[in-house]
């Protein structure tokens, strides 16, 4: 156990809608990074929150977007849901004055768009 | 693109040890070599890292090459539940870079 939790665990959506997910970090970790993963793939980074603000991005469009809040917890958003944005949507937590320290990642969302 | 390269699956009886192979040619001297796993339906765990000297702990040892181009992580004493994808991933050291992540290598560990 990471002590990363995310919310929800499952959902469905249809293609158009928008949806957020949850994501509370460990205790003392100040850093959250987002990553989506399609069956049968490795994830791939999306974007990464330091004190409330994006600090690296991935290759994914403006409609991802998020949030990291001052008690470090951290949102993402997607807007206009395509049906390949279908995957596990993963969160992990870390301390960014670790540098190069490990990152403790939650059990993810898994959403379905149809 | 990941910077690595790894076998898409191995086999491995219970109890011994699991070897996986991981190639990482172009490393650069500021990028430590990490290892995590997937199993199934989790998110993935991390197991070690290291830069150029072999690392040790309760979970695994990892053995970097001299020339640093490639590693192995090895599982001492494989269990069913070490049933995993395995992913070897390389990172710069400054910084707060992500995981490039690529398809892994599938153990299936055997009774």
């Amino acid at each position: 156990e990471t002590g990363v939790t995310q919310s929800p665990t499952h959902l469905i959506k249809t293609r158009g809608q928008q949806v957020t997910l949850r994501c509370s970090s460990q205790s003392g970790h100040n850093t959250v990074s987002w990553y989506q993963q399609a069956l049968g793939q490795g994830p791939q980074f999306i974007f990464q929150y330091y004190r409330e603000e994006e600090n690296g991005r991935g290759n994914f469009p403006p409609r991802f977007s998020g949030l990291q809040f001052p008690n470090y917890s951290s949102e993402l958003n997607v807007n206009a849901l395509e049906l390949d944005d279908s995957a596990l949507y993963l969160c992990a937590s870390s301390f960014w004055d670790r540098g190069a320290g490990e990152l403790f990642f939650g059990e993810g969302s898994r959403l379905t768009v149809l | 693109d990941a910077k690595t390269t790894q076998p898409p699956s191995m086999d491995c009886a219970e109890g011994r040890a699991a070897n996986l192979p991981c190639n990482h040619s172009t490393i650069s001297g500021n990028e430590y070599v990490y290892w995590y796993r997937q199993i199934h339906s989790q998110g993935p765990q991390y197991i070690i890292h290291g830069l150029k000297n072999n690392e040790t702990n309760e979970m695994a040892s990892l053995i970097i090459t001299e020339d640093r181009k490639s590693s192995t992580l090895i599982l001492p004493h494989a269990t069913l539940r070490d049933t995993a994808v395995y992913y070897c991933i390389v990172r710069a050291l400054s910084g707060n870079t992500p995981l490039v992540f690529g398809k892994g290598t599938r153990l299936s560990v055997i009774a």
